[in-house]
């Protein structure tokens, strides 16, 4: 159980435009779910933490109007890169607390790979 | 500040033991936990500490020691498949997750 399905696994687009990445618990509500952005050969950063039904929490120097997030239901938030740049391309990973793991144990989905042109 | 210290990397040989090192200073703690990362992949959870002591699952066994704020990850009969980043992490006093940069470890034959 606790499984976290993230969508797509990898993008390609051109400068200027917005990319929308989806993260769904499968077998579970998350009422919590967190965005990572990691950079090649360096560690997780927290982007925000993705309430449902209410705005996320950003953590310092990540631009809430550029990266849009949305929890609208139980099973599902949404990281939407807007205007993206170069600078942009990461890997976005999103995950949630597996449910009665007592330690709050994250589950990661598989990863979003953006590359920007 | 806040911060987790781990090697940047390790090399060990098929079918022998390592023990990957983290230390820690953050405020507060509520409990520490290790996760493998394979490249180009998502973390998975490995193992969670929040009690000094060892917890061994397998052939991995991770140990704590809160008040020299240390850990360290254990692999036995190490396996190619084992070729991986382990990432230490700390839950501080606001729950919030902090994590060290990850030890990439390879293994040779």
């Amino acid at each position: 159980g606790a499984v976290v399905s993230q969508h797509p696994s990898w993008v390609i687009c051109k400068s200027g435009t917005s990319v929308k990445i989806e993260c769904r618990s499968l077998d579970f509500q998350a009422t919590t779910m967190f965005w990572y952005r990691q950079f090649p050969k360096q560690s997780l950063m927290l982007m925000a933490t993705s309430n449902e039904g209410s705005k996320a929490t950003y953590e310092q120097g990540v631009e809430k109007d550029k990266f849009l997030i949305n929890h609208a239901s139980l099973t599902l938030s949404t990281l939407t890169v807007t205007s993206a740049h170069p600078e942009d391309s990461s890997f976005y990973i999103c995950s949630a607390s597996r449910p009665g793991s007592g330690a709050n144990v994250l589950t990661f989905g598989a990863g979003s790979r953006l590359t920007v042109l | 500040g806040q911060n987790i210290d781990q090697p940047t990397e390790m090399t060990a040989t098929e079918g022998a033991i390592v023990q990957i090192n983290c230390t820690y200073q953050t405020s507060g703690f509520n409990g520490l936990f290790w996760y493998q990362q394979h490249a180009g992949e998502a973390p998975t959870f490995l193992s969670y500490n929040v009690l000094d002591g060892l917890e061994e699952k397998g052939r991995f066994s991770s140990f704590l020691s809160r008040s020299k704020g240390y850990s360290y990850l254990l692999l036995k009969e190490l396996q190619m498949k084992d070729s991986a980043s382990y990432l230490c992490a700390v839950k501080d006093s606001n729950y919030q997750l902090i994590w060290g940069a990850g030890t990439k470890l390879i293994i040779k034959p």
